[in-house]
């Protein structure tokens, strides 16, 4: 049982660049997000999803536009990558959209925008 | 603008005794809290979650939550050096689970 899974689990892009990361679960949870974590600051919702079909914007959206294409998978894309989002990328599951459900974490995707 | 607040650390223990790590919040209306653990270069993992006032044990690790003064902490006894990591306090705010994240607490547990 895999969890959650995210793609790829580190990126070097030069400022301007676009990319798109990927993620997965395979526990049948309703709720999605997209989290970056930067050192001295915790976690950081940037997206969320809290069901097939809706998104919505976190603490720090700017920047960044999510897909979630299917049950399974929520996509973040940079369009245009710029230095100041260089950190470790979190993607993370929840059941449901309660504010009792806990949340459980993908490996991470560590990007660096030189 | 919702809070949570941990003390950086590091918090140095010896292996056996019992780790302290505290968190408060700044949002009374918040339900629901959770403690996670983080190895250096981890994701983080679920460890604890508690909803009502007072106790809960799972094993080593006792989570003790006080709405009245907005805090949760969390007690680890017989430290391990294998408990050496970052723990996260995350609190539920809003209505669509969005957690809001301490910075977290260090811990290290020396033989």
């Amino acid at each position: 049982n895999a969890g959650v899974t995210q793609t790829p689990k580190f990126q070097v892009l030069k400022t301007g660049q676009s990319m798109t990361l990927q993620c997965a679960q395979d526990m049948n949870h309703n709720s999605m997000y997209w989290y970056r974590q930067d050192p001295g600051m915790g976690l950081r919702l940037i997206y969320y999803s809290a069901s097939e079909g809706t998104t919505d914007k976190g603490e720090v959206p700017n920047g960044y536009n999510v897909s979630r294409l299917n049950k399974r998978e929520f996509s973040l894309r940079l369009e245009s990558a710029a230095p100041s989002q260089t950190s470790v990328y979190f993607c993370a599951s929840s059941e449901s959209g309660g504010s009792n459900q806990p949340q459980h974490f993908g490996d991470g995707t560590r990007l660096s925008i030189l | 603008q919702k809070e949570v607040e941990q003390n950086s650390g590091p918090l140095s223990v010896p292996e056996g005794a019992i780790a302290s790590l505290n968190c408060t919040y700044s949002d009374r209306g918040s339900q629901s809290f959770f403690w996670y653990r983080q190895y250096s270069g981890k994701s983080p993992e679920l460890i604890m979650f508690i909803y009502s006032n007072g106790d809960k044990e799972d094993g080593r690790f006792t989570a003790q939550l006080n709405k009245a003064s907005q805090y949760v902490s969390l007690l680890i006894r017989d430290s391990q050096p294998s408990d050496s990591a970052t723990y996260l306090c995350a609190v539920g705010s809003g209505g669509y689970n969005k957690l809001i994240f301490g910075a977290g607490t260090r811990l290290a547990v020396h033989p």
